[in-house]
């Protein structure tokens, strides 16, 4: 079955305990991305990966460091996570190399608390 | 860069009555413009998207429109059921790579 698999679902942690949430998909896709999720904001793009050792910043890049050394997998890192980082992340893959022009494929979401 | 805006917030309808939601964008280059409809606790999914070349788009209840001078588009749902419950995405893709998204519309259908 295609999918997008993120780990873990849920995480309660606190300010400054590293944490890394992985992604992985299976349907061989050169585009990755990372999403979070809040209230009233809606979908804001962390960070985008076109293919293997290629990432660049979304909108809210800050706090997060993301890395491809793999096609399939494209975690996301949170070195020194805050309270502001608290929120509801979502992986993504697209058959669109870019990205931007076709179906956005996304993982179940990772609900990250960060007390 | 692109920026979606994306109207109402909420919207609620009786079961069988139609929806509409409203999206602007501003860059004039944005050529594609998807809706994912998210159900609540679970992941966004694509239901319909229209390019720039095509003024309208039809799936069964879902209609899509597009005004490229107005910078504008649409979502319309006809004949609503109460399993259309749920929050929309707009979005526009926005110079290389990026897909820029609206803050959501929640659709409730009372039965």
């Amino acid at each position: 079955e295609a999918q997008v698999t993120q780990n873990p679902r849920y995480l309660i942690t606190v300010t400054g305990k590293k944490l890394t949430v992985t992604c992985s998909q299976n349907m061989n896709h050169e585009y990755m991305s990372w999403y979070r999720q809040d209230p009233g904001l809606g979908l804001r793009q962390i960070y985008y990966s076109m293919n293997v050792e290629v990432t660049d910043k979304g909108d809210v890049p800050e706090g997060y460091k993301v890395s491809r050394k793999e096609k399939r997998n494209f975690p996301l890192i949170l070195e020194s996570p805050s309270p502001n980082q608290t929120s509801l992340y979502f992986c993504a893959s697209s058959l669109s190399r870019t990205g931007d022009t076709g179906e956005l494929f996304f993982g179940e979401g990772s609900r990250l608390t960060v007390l | 860069g692109e920026n979606v805006e994306q109207h109402p917030s909420t919207l609620s309808v009786q079961e069988g009555d139609s929806a509409v939601i409203k999206c602007t964008y501003s860059d004039s280059a944005s050529n594609y413009f998807p809706w994912y409809k998210q159900e609540l606790g679970k992941r966004p999914q694509l239901i319909i998207d229209i390019r720039s070349n095509v003024g309208e788009k039809k799936d069964q209840r879902i209609a899509v429109t597009l005004n490229k001078t107005a910078k504008h588009f649409s979502l319309h749902i006809t004949e609503t059921q109460p399993e259309d419950s749920a929050v929309y995405f707009c979005a526009a893709n926005s110079g290389y790579s990026t897909l820029t998204f609206g803050k959501g519309t929640m659709l409730l259908v009372s039965p």
